[in-house]
């Protein structure tokens, strides 16, 4: 069955940057893209960008360019999200999803961004 | 980008009830809307795809429908499975972009 498994919880100091996981099992890795998105109890539920896990492509919501970096390891059937210069609004749960509209999503990652 | 207003932001029912949520798009989606259920602590399990396409393990009491900018998703016969938050996301355009949420609650 598909699965979309993600990495831990992260504890981050402001200004420094996570790197995010989701492994992809069940499927032809790069038939689908992975689509990530940003869910807060303030903003709801926002699309962060998509990596085309073939061929590395890369689409971004312009809110999330310069902050999050999208990149995949087919050999590992791995997809990775970096943020970087966190700030405490980059706290948050964040998703890994099978793009289409999104029926397959990761379990999620909570981002705390505190000193 | 294309707006999605969400309403209502909660909803309180009985079960047995139907329900109705609504989304309006700020410019025509084409039909390409879906629709989620999410569960506290879990992840969004989509229920239905363009506009009315239930999704394989989508129990039958639920429906959508619309075009053109406006979309509503009913749940007839609510029970207590389907107390969640529902949110709608429009998917014709990059970037995606989800309705604000509807909170059902049992009355």
């Amino acid at each position: 069955q598909v699965q979309l498994q993600q990495s831990g919880a992260e504890l981050a100091k402001p200004g420094s940057s996570v790197k995010i996981s989701c492994k992809a099992s069940g499927y032809t890795f790069t038939s689908y893209y992975i689509s990530w998105i940003k869910q807060t109890t303030g903003q709801g539920l926002e699309y962060i960008g998509y990596i085309n896990t073939g061929s590395g492509g890369t689409n971004y919501n312009e809110k999330f360019k310069g902050k999050a970096t999208l990149t995949v390891d087919k050999s590992s059937s791995t997809a990775f999200m970096q943020l970087s210069s966190l700030t405490p609004d980059d706290s948050a749960v964040y998703y890994c999803a099978r793009s289409g509209p999104p029926a397959y999503w990761g379990q999620g990652t909570l981002v705390t961004v505190s000193s | 980008d294309i707006q999605m207003t969400q309403s209502p932001p909660s909803l309180s029912a009985s079960l047995g009830d139907k329900v109705t949520i609504t989304c309006q798009a700020s410019q025509n989606i084409n039909k390409y809307i879906a629709w989620y259920q999410q569960k506290p602590g879990k992840a969004p399990r989509l229920l239905i795809r363009y506009t009315s396409t239930l999704e394989s393990g989508t129990p039958s009491r639920f429906s959508g429908s619309g075009s053109g900018r406006d979309y509503s998703f009913s749940i007839s016969n609510v029970e207590s499975e389907d107390i969640a938050s529902y949110y709608c996301l429009q998917y014709v355009n990059l970037p995606w972009t989800f309705g604000g949420g509807t909170k059902l609650e049992l009355k």
